[in-house]
């Protein structure tokens, strides 16, 4: 079974800063990928950024980058040049890739506050 | 590009009544999700369909949920009778396949309350 841990309930950033968000994961198959989504105010989950477990290079989306540590089970997202519209509850989520039906597990989110 | 579309957006009904939340996948997304999120539980996936079959529904909490997909633009969940605990915001979220790499899209999300 797979497993995923967000440790921070919340995050506060001041606007034009970097911040990372944490996420460790747990499995034990060698093929899986790794997702964040953002989940605005407003509700809607949105999709930003995904990581394969064979991936050379950690992913990158604009402002929006996965560190990626494969030794450590980790997947941290990096948001570079905060902005107020970066608050939101943000969700790591992960699938084995190599098997016939896989869906997604969420963990339960860290909430980003953007100050100005 | 109109993503995937939910109805209504809010519910509000009484215990005992009968609820059907509405979906219509991404055109060409050949795989659907039902979750329930809520601040206890988190986000829970209820059930899930490819190409119009449901192939897990094991995170259906109750005989009370049941969930069709009719065809490839179309999905419901039901829930009778509705208990206040059912309470929460109800996603349907698509894709274009269940292996591999592909994202899931989520819709705006159904909120119920059940009084």
């Amino acid at each position: 079974a797979q497993k995923i841990t967000q440790t921070q309930p919340g995050m506060f950033v001041q606007e034009k800063e970097a911040v990372t968000l944490d996420c460790t994961y747990d499995t034990s198959d060698p093929s899986y990928g790794l997702f964040w989504y953002k989940q605005p105010s407003s509700g809607e989950m949105i999709f930003l950024i995904y990581q394969g477990s064979y991936d050379q290079q950690n992913a990158t989306e604009g402002r929006y980058s996965l560190n990626f540590q494969k030794a450590r089970k980790s997947a941290n997202l990096v948001i570079s040049a905060s902005q107020l519209g970066d608050s939101a509850m943000y969700f790591c989520a992960m699938r084995v890739l190599n098997s016939g039906y896989s869906t997604l597990t969420f963990g339960k989110g860290t909430m980003l506050l953007v100050s100005p | 590009d109109a993503g995937v579309i939910q109805s209504p957006r809010h519910e509000v009904t009484e215990m005992g009544q009968e609820v059907t939340l509405r979906c219509k996948p991404i055109s060409g997304h050949n795989s659907l999700f039902w979750y329930r999120q809520t601040m206890m539980r988190g986000l829970e996936l209820l059930i899930y369909f490819n190409n119009n079959v449901p192939i897990d529904d094991s995170g259906m909490p109750e005989d009370r949920f049941s969930a069709k997909m009719p065809n490839a633009s179309f999905s419901t969940l039901k829930i009778q009778p509705s208990e206040p605990r059912d309470s929460a915001v109800y996603f349907c979220a698509s894709s274009l396949g269940l292996a591999g790499s592909y994202e899931q899209y989520f819709g705006p999300g159904t909120r119920l309350t059940v009084t």
